[in-house]
Order: structure tokens, then sequence, then C-alpha cells
């Protein structure tokens, strides 16, 4: 993989399910695996920063983990709800400077 | 406290005419990065600083493109003769650490529209 990649390119779930998606990203020197979520109107914020294989973080609903060898990440979402609505977006850093952002994922939660 | 600012929000331009497009960090952020967003694609990385040092303008397009930051803290980002293609949101960035590292604070973005 060269690129960063995310799939599903959207997801329409119900208020309440649990939901994930997934994002590749070049395993070959591979520094650190950022997520944010991007409101629509709104600036991208932080959700993690993940550096090691197998690293696991969460907060609240939201978790996240990492496998650096094969070159993936899952973000969960445990019991969606609409203020969940946003664009998920992965970004991967090898070391040098530059941050590789993929299309992201578009969640739309109905109530 | 302040976020990340840019400015102007939204800017129309004329076929070949100069642009400049402003990023205010958060204070004692060390690294700046510009980011172009066309719809429907995520950020693509046109530059990075590190305080004052352009340590990597790989992403910038074409030679029309200049940013600086002279000062270690505002940003310029400068596109000279703008074409249509250069239509597209214009994000900066900022984070605490070096490139990587810390997670990146988002501004608001510069909508350039170009006719």
């Amino acid at each position: 993989i060269l690129n960063v990649e995310q799939s599903p390119q959207s997801l329409h779930v119900q208020e309440g399910d649990s939901t994930n998606f997934t994002c590749s990203f070049p395993s070959s020197n591979f520094y650190a695996l950022h997520w944010y979520r991007w409101e629509t109107a709104k600036s991208p914020e932080a959700l993690f920063v993940m550096t090691l294989n197998g690293d696991e973080k969460k907060k609240g609903r939201i978790s996240a983990t990492l496998n650096t060898k094969e070159g993936y990440s899952y973000l969960y979402i445990k019991g969606s709800q609409p203020e969940d609505s946003a664009t998920y977006l992965c970004a991967s850093h090898t070391g040098g400077f530059k941050t590789i952002f993929g299309a992201g994922t578009r969640l739309f939660v109905k109530a | 406290g302040a976020g990340v600012s840019q400015s102007p929000r939204y800017k129309v331009a004329k076929r070949g005419q100069d642009v400049a497009l402003r990023c205010d960090p958060i204070s004692g952020h060390v690294s700046l990065f510009w980011y172009q967003q066309a719809l429907g694609q995520g950020p693509e990385f046109l530059t990075y600083f590190q305080n004052e040092a352009q340590l990597d303008k790989s992403g910038l397009p074409s030679d029309r493109f200049f940013a600086e930051r002279p000062e270690g803290s505002v940003s310029t980002l400068k596109i000279q003769r703008t074409q249509q293609e250069d239509s597209a949101v214009y994000l900066c960035a900022s984070s605490l650490g070096l490139a990587g590292t810390y997670e990146q604070y988002f501004g608001p973005g510069t909508r350039l529209t170009v006719t």
C-alpha cells in the first residue's frame, strides 16, 4: 500500500448501532497514525495519535486499534448517536514531515 | 484559549491574480502545516514548518506556490498567477511538537475560488 486508504467511503447507521471503519496505510517506515473527526462547517478535531503496534486508545464511546505490521487501524463507535455524524479521517506519518490523509469515511447516524 | 485562525475565510480571485492566505497558529506551537483540500477528498499535504524553517515543501504543486513563516509564528501561503485548478479549501494546522508526534489543531480553512 502506497497511500492511505479508508473504507467504507460512507456509512449510514441507526441510532444505537455500533460501527467500525478501516484505515490502511504503508507499513514500512511507520512512525504514527492519527485519527480526526470532521463535522460539517467545523475544523477537523484530533481523536487519537497512535504510535505502537497493538496500541488501543479510547475516548468515551470511540476507540481505535493499531496494527503497524500489517498496516491497518480500526476505529470503533459504540452505540452511535446523531451527534457522531461526521467524516472520520486517518493520517499516516512515516518518519518524515509529511502527513498523508485518507479520503475519510463519512458517517450518517439516523435518529 | 484561541485556536488556529485563518484569513480570509473566502477568497474569489480572477485567473492570473496573486493571492495571499494567512494562518495564525496556536501560540507556542512549533509545527505548522498547510494542506489543500478538494471536494470529497482528504487534506493533501503542501508544506511543513518547524518554527521558521520550512523543512518540507514537497507537496507544493508548482513554483507558483510559496509559503513562509518568517518569525516562527504567523504563516502566509502565497499563490501567484492563480489558475482554476487552484480552487480548493486551504487548511492550516499547528501542533505543539515535532511532526507526527503530536495531534494537529486545524484552522477553519480558506475557500479559494478562481474564476
